[in-house]
């Protein structure tokens, strides 16, 4: 099965500075997709980004960029000119591509904005 | 821009009551789930559904849960007898092929 891990439960980062999330994943497989939510305290699931994996270039929007690396099956999320908004639960997610399309998440990182 | 809507957006109930969730998924999108999020943890699958039936179910999902899609706009969770280990954010999320995922904004569902 597979296993999404977020390794930091929580992120500082100054208004208008730079932050990164990591996110690492375990998977035997070479089609699948991959995601970064954010749950801002409403609790509503908010997609920020997505990658498929047979795409080289890193996906980007706006100031949110990834880092894919596939042969480490890594997968972080750069958050730049980080505004107040931005604070929120961040959720790595992964989808296969083949049988079975659920997304399985990883544990989340709090992202604190500080003015 | 289109949106899946839940109702209701909070609920109580006794514990061992039945309670059924509802949500409306995006229209022309023919894939559907269900995640729950208990407080604090991370967002679990439950259980998806295509083309009138399910697809793929967690090991979470078992005999208290059950899945419907009545009248072909709603599609519903019903949980038969609650437990307190049943509180939680329930999301319903639906897609099209190729397409990503549209979240509702959750059910809050406490068993008292």
């Amino acid at each position: 099965a597979q296993t999404v891990t977020q390794s930091q439960p929580e992120m500082s980062v100054q208004e208008a500075e730079t932050v990164t999330l990591s996110c690492t994943y375990d998977t035997s497989e070479s089609d699948y997709y991959l995601f970064w939510y954010k749950q801002p305290p409403s609790r509503q699931m908010i997609l920020v980004i997505r990658q498929e994996a047979y795409k080289q270039q890193n996906a980007t929007e706006n100031r949110f960029s990834v880092n894919f690396q596939k042969a480490a099956k890594s997968f972080s999320l750069k958050i730049s000119d980080s505004q107040l908004g931005d604070a929120a639960m961040y959720f790595c997610a992964y989808r296969s591509g083949a049988a079975g399309n659920k997304l399985t998440f990883g544990g989340g990182t709090r992202v604190l904005v500080k003015p | 821009e289109p949106e899946v809507t839940q109702t209701p957006s909070h609920q109580v109930t006794q514990m061992g009551q039945e309670v059924i969730l509802r949500c409306v998924p995006i229209s022309n999108h023919l894939y559907f789930y269900w995640y729950r999020q208990i407080l604090g943890q991370k967002v679990e699958f439950l259980v998806s559904f295509y083309n009138n039936e399910i697809s793929e179910k967690s090991e979470i999902f078992d005999d208290q849960f059950s899945v419907e899609r009545p009248d072909g706009s709603n599609f519903t969770l019903k949980i038969r007898s609650t437990k307190l280990e049943d509180s939680a954010m329930y999301f319903c999320a639906s897609r099209q092929t190729g397409r990503g995922y549209t979240f509702g904004s959750g059910t809050r569902l406490t068993v008292v």
